[in-house]
């Protein structure tokens, strides 16, 4: 079975500062993993993902998250957070054979401190 | 390139009663997917559907929820009769295929509130 942990419900930054948002899987075999981020009444949108490959992965908007198999562990940063980064972060996972559901975290809402 | 479509935006029903969302996905994308986002949660898969046969229902309560993608393009998810614990955002989304690598693209959703 698959599961995503998403380590804080909410995070705040200073604009300028570092965005870190914690995400582990728990999964039997390495799963494919993503980063969407919701704004306000909108759906989701995909900001990055890692399928194979390089284990640094960049997205949109200057996101970028790095797969650590030792450590199970997809996490997001961006160097200098922007007041548009304010949103909700959901984590998931969707395994790479069979079925390709979508296994969400609980998300994250980053708010950015001007 | 015109995004996943949904209506309503919003509903408001009491409980017992039925409820009906649309979606209408992306030209061309053959998997079509319903979520529900309840407050908090990430969003939790209902149904899947490739084309117009279902690849995944094992989450839909099929007591009281029903989907159906008829011609293989656009769908419906009903609820009936509808629970206070349905109270939720019902998101749908499309990919042009059903592997993991393509991407879902999401719509706006419905917020169901049930009184």
């Amino acid at each position: 079975a698959q599961s995503v942990t998403q380590l804080g419900s909410h995070v705040s930054v200073s604009e300028g500062a570092l965005v870190l948002l914690r995400c582990n899987y728990s999964s039997s075999v390495p799963p494919y993993l993503f980063w969407y981020v919701q704004y306000p009444n909108q759906g989701l949108q995909l900001l990055l993902k890692y399928t194979t490959g390089a284990t640094l992965v960049k997205g949109i908007n200057g996101f970028e998250a790095e797969f650590k198999k030792s450590e199970t562990s997809f996490h997001l940063t961006k160097p200098s957070a922007h007041m548009s980064d304010a949103a909700e972060y959901f984590c998931a996972v969707s395994q790479r054979t069979g079925a390709n559901n979508l296994f969400f975290g609980t998300g994250t809402r980053l708010t950015v401190i001007p | 390139e015109a995004g996943v479509a949904q209506s309503p935006r919003y509903k408001i029903i009491e409980k017992r009663q039925s409820v009906a969302f649309w979606c209408n996905p992306i030209s061309g994308h053959a998997t079509l997917y319903w979520y529900q986002q309840i407050l908090g949660q990430g969003p939790k898969l209902l149904i899947q559907f490739q084309n117009n046969g279902v690849v995944d229902d094992s989450q839909l309560p099929k007591d009281r929820f029903s989907a159906e993608r008829l011609k293989g393009v656009d769908s419906t998810l009903k609820i009936q009769p509808a629970k206070l614990e349905d109270s939720a955002v019902y998101l749908c989304a499309s990919s042009l295929g059903g592997t993991s690598v393509n991407e879902q693209f999401f719509g706006p959703g419905t917020r169901l509130t049930v009184l």
